[in-house]
């Protein structure tokens, strides 16, 4: 069982906009602004796309975003293309000896 | 261009060792911390152990301290994760991955992983 919970799986249209929620605790989530988003194709590198809540890396496009509210961060993708299916992982520092802990994964499907 | 490219993986007994490898180029690889970072089949991701970038300090995470040792060579820009005694829940696909941020908490460019498979 992940330290951080996402849901399994989020459906969406093309142009549409979906969020993905990772809900942690006070000792994690809630507790810094440490929350960073990973995209994971089969069989290739984790791409990192959302850093510190709500910071982007150079090269990625600006239809993503972060936020958090609590104990509860989100990605969201907007105007979704065929491209973005794939799993989405949230990460955060955490206090205790681990230092990062993940969510389970959300597998993203365009329809 | 960053790239980090793992080697080394494969089917182990359980008991058995192996040592698992990781080819970096593109950045200036004695300036950054690095880690290794797993997912076994099916499962999420799980952080697995970090190195300082002069190698004189490394974190575990609980479930293979005393087993697993991460080291690094600067002059060979490679890093490396020796496993020993190795458990069925030791398999998975391992990735290595450059730390960023202070306190360490995330990873801005990853490899592909190579799968270890610890089976009889």
């Amino acid at each position: 069982q992940s330290a951080l919970t996402q849901p399994a799986s989020v459906t969406g249209s093309p142009g549409q906009s979906i969020t993905i929620s990772c809900t942690g605790t006070s000792s994690d989530v809630g507790g810094y602004n440490y929350v960073s988003w990973y995209q994971l194709y089969p069989g290739k590198a984790p791409k990192l796309m959302i850093y510190d809540v709500s910071n982007r890396p150079s090269g990625v496009s600006n239809r993503f975003s972060g936020s958090k509210s609590g104990n509860t961060a989100s990605l969201t993708i907007s105007g979704l293309q065929a491209e973005d299916e794939a799993d989405y992982y949230c990460s955060s520092y955490t206090s205790s000896s681990t230092l990062v802990v993940f969510g389970g994964g959300t597998k993203l499907t365009v329809l | 261009e960053v790239q980090l490219v793992e080697s080394g993986g494969g089917l182990v007994q359980p008991g058995g060792s192996l040592r698992l490898s990781c080819a970096a180029s593109g950045f200036t690889f004695s300036g950054y911390w690095m880690s290794w970072v797993r997912q076994a089949p099916g499962k999420g991701l799980e952080w697995v152990a970090n190195i300082k970038q002069d190698g004189n300090e490394k974190y575990y995470v609980d479930s293979v301290k005393g087993r697993f040792t991460i080291s690094r060579d600067n002059a060979k820009n490679s890093l490396y994760l020796q496993m020993n005694s190795l458990r069925a829940e030791d398999t998975a696909v391992y990735y290595c991955a450059r730390s960023r941020g202070w306190p360490l908490h995330y990873f801005d460019y990853w490899g592909q992983g190579t799968l270890v498979t610890v089976s009889s």
